[in-house]
């Protein structure tokens, strides 16, 4: 079964629209954290946002954040307000545990394209 | 602070020959990574290392080797390339101070063809 699952593999969105971009996550942990990724076309991965499973409260950073819905296994991205630079390919991420040696295992990436 | 650095960004390749990807970063980063980003999938790992003489195998470390022998490097070495390794190759690193969050912060990237 796939631990990481983005199930929207493109979306068009007007400008200046919120938009939400759906993952799902398997795990039999207790203690695990998720990750944003937010990858352009220049390829470069930047990093987003990180919700931790003990975080009783939603991430948030600036226009990101994070709809951490825990019973179920759900870690959606909100953007508000999207701009045409939001433009690009995003994914989400999972790490199991809490040691550091575990590894980040990634979904397939939702591509999202904002429409002027 | 330059972050994570790779170069080449570009590189072309016949079948059977070899070459080294190269990864730095000026953050003094523990942990650093390589993944590979094969078309239209999401990232899988090769290989990462914990810290300068430490490494241990990914998801997909057929093909490839490894070495860090110091905190800010850790080159990916291709020893007999296959077209099967057409892809985009990424490097990371993070800092373990030993809570949950653990950003990963990613290099440019490197395009390799094996024709």
């Amino acid at each position: 079964a796939q631990k990481i699952t983005q199930t929207q593999p493109g979306m068009f969105v007007q400008e200046k629209e919120a938009v939400t971009l759906d993952c799902t996550y398997d795990t039999s942990d207790q203690s695990y954290g998720l990750f944003w990724y937010k990858q352009p076309s220049s390829g470069e991965m930047i990093f987003l946002i990180y919700q931790g499973s003990y975080d009783e409260q939603n991430a948030t950073e600036g226009r990101y954040s994070l709809n951490f819905q825990k019973a179920r296994k759900s870690a959606n991205l909100v953007i508000s307000a999207s701009q045409l630079g939001d433009s690009a390919m995003y994914f989400c991420a999972m790490r199991e545990g809490l040691y550091r040696d575990d590894k980040i295992i990634f979904g397939k990436g939702t591509r999202l394209h904002i429409l002027p | 602070n330059a972050g994570v650095t790779q170069t080449p960004k570009f590189r072309i390749l016949k079948i059977g020959q070899s070459m080294t990807l190269q990864c730095a970063q000026d953050m003094n980063h523990n942990y650093m990574y390589w993944y590979r980003q094969d078309p239209g999938m999401g990232l899988k790992l090769i290989y990462y290392s914990v810290g300068a003489g430490i490494t241990d195998k990914g998801e997909v470390p057929n093909g490839y080797n490894v070495s860090r022998s110091t905190t800010e490097d850790f080159p990916l070495r291709l020893e007999l390339a296959a077209p099967s390794q057409t892809s985009v190759y990424f490097c990371a690193s993070s800092y373990t101070d030993f809570t949950s969050t653990d950003t990963q912060y990613f290099g440019p990237g490197t395009r390799l063809t094996v024709l």
